[in-house]
């Protein structure tokens, strides 16, 4: 059974950079036939895509966060990651890490979640 | 953008009967070379992170209880439930893949038991 787990800082201050991996057990990145997403929720409201990865470091981002998101795999740690630059409130979100089987681009397993707070 | 559209964005349903959640997108998401939709349904409940159910529009996702079903071709889509159980209570959002410029999702239906 594939898992994925978010880790990383819950609270980050304005204009620094957010940083978070998502670890995988259950299967292989290095496989490949998946792309490795982060998606974010924020406080009650819907989800947003943030970028995926390849096993080859291969990505794609949303367009409206590519100027500070960047999205990095380790195969070796069997990780994935994501850093955001210059974050605001408006970064405050849950922030998931999730599969999703290629070539397409829906999500079949998920991680917990973790919230991320922009505070100074 | 494709801009994904959910319809109603509450909905209370009797227990036993049926619940119908519909989804718009601002451009056809089926695929022309291979006929397929590309066009998924999550149930997200409360402190948990959203759980796939449908995904090529109408294809339910291994586990999942046969009163969820999903229909719809090119801009419009359903998701339904036949039987509306206790534990269907969720938020349930619509997703499309069709574009990665972005990947989005509807804004989200809550269910709940009248």
């Amino acid at each position: 059974q594939v898992q994925l787990r978010e880790s990383g800082p819950g609270l980050v201050k304005p204009s620094q950079t957010l940083s978070l991996t998502c670890t995988v057990s259950g299967g292989s990145i290095r496989s490949g036939g998946h792309y490795w997403s982060w998606i974010r929720q924020h406080p009650e409201k819907g989800l947003e895509w943030i970028g995926f990865i390849y096993y080859s470091g291969s990505t794609d981002y949303n367009p409206s966060l590519k100027s500070r998101v960047t999205i990095s795999v380790d195969t070796s740690q069997n990780q994935f990651s994501l850093k955001v630059s210059s974050v605001t409130a408006a970064d405050t979100a849950v922030y998931y890490c999730a599969r999703g089987p290629a070539p397409t681009h829906y999500f079949d397993y998920w991680g917990q979640g973790t919230l991320v707070t922009v505070s100074s | 953008d494709i801009v994904m559209t959910q319809s109603p964005d509450s909905l209370a349903v009797s227990l036993g009967e049926r619940a119908t959640i519909n989804c718009k997108s601002s451009q056809s998401v089926l695929y022309s070379s291979n006929n397929k939709n590309y066009l998924g349904w999550y149930q997200q409940k409360p402190g948990q992170p959203p759980k796939l159910l449908i995904y090529w529009a109408s294809t339910r996702e291994s586990g999942v209880p046969d009163r969820f079903s999903g229909s719809g071709s090119g801009t419009d889509f359903t998701l339904t439930i036949s039987s509306l159980q206790a534990e269907d209570v969720a938020v349930y959002y619509c997703q499309q893949y069709y574009s990665t410029l972005p990947i989005t999702f509807g804004q989200g239906t809550r269910l709940e038991i009248k």
